[in-house]
């Protein structure tokens, strides 16, 4: 019965590789976001998806590029990884754009060594 | 756009005690002002929300105020118990197609 799944939990690898961290939803929203927690716990939005659409894209570095194939899914990929780019991503979703109640989900830690 | 400055960062009572936290916002279009929890380790969860026509929400032990004149709200535990103790983050948006922006967030410990 997991509400907001993600995968992987735990990423680990070398600078300048490309990864993907995947997310699905099974509440039935219509909006779906990333989230990167730094080492200092700080919740920074990157980007939202209402619909399959792209609504916030927050000063992300374009290395950085999500991508919803439906409304359920909102994936992330991230080209030649830095050293900052470590921290934990996390995905959530709302039935309805920002006034509402976000599930997040478990979370995946980045290390880029 | 929107920033939420949220004090204090660090925050340890004794079991029992009550605790306070605070958050001021900079965008009076602002209407939405949720609450969440994150326990080491786990996902960020909401405990409690309030929306700008409501100046008090009280869910048992916790309890949202907000000052909309004054732009800020606050979070208050009452009876706290050693599993309150997390890291709790205010947050603030509005309707307007921005997004969610949280506070730095209050480490709360709670010692039996």
């Amino acid at each position: 019965d997991t509400a907001v799944s993600q995968t992987p939990k735990y990423l680990v690898t070398q600078m300048g590789n490309d990864k993907s961290i995947k997310c699905e939803q099974n509440l039935g929203h219509d909006t779906m976001y990333w989230y990167k927690q730094d080492s200092k716990k700080f919740l920074k939005i990157m980007f939202s998806y209402n619909n399959k659409e792209l609504i916030i894209n927050e000063t992300v570095p374009n290395r950085f590029s999500p991508k919803s194939p439906d409304k359920a899914h909102l994936n992330l990929h991230i080209n030649s990884l830095e050293l900052g780019d470590s921290a934990v991503y996390f995905c959530a979703s709302s039935p309805e754009f920002s006034t509402d109640t976000q599930y997040f989900g478990p979370g995946t830690r980045l290390t880029v060594l | 756009g929107e920033n939420v400055e949220q004090h204090p960062s660090t925050l340890s009572v004794q079991e029992g005690d009550s605790a306070v936290i605070k958050c001021t916002y900079s965008d009076s279009a602002s209407n939405y002002f949720p609450w969440y929890k994150q326990e080491l380790g786990k996902r960020p969860q909401l405990i409690i929300d309030i929306r700008s026509n409501v100046g008090e929400k009280k869910d048992q032990r916790i309890a949202v105020t907000l000052n909309k004149t004054a732009k800020h709200f606050s979070l208050h535990i009452t009876e706290t118990q050693p599993e309150d103790s997390a890291v709790y983050f205010c947050a603030a948006s509005h309707q307007a197609g921005t997004a969610l922006i949280f506070g730095k967030g209050t480490t709360l410990s709670v010692s039996s």
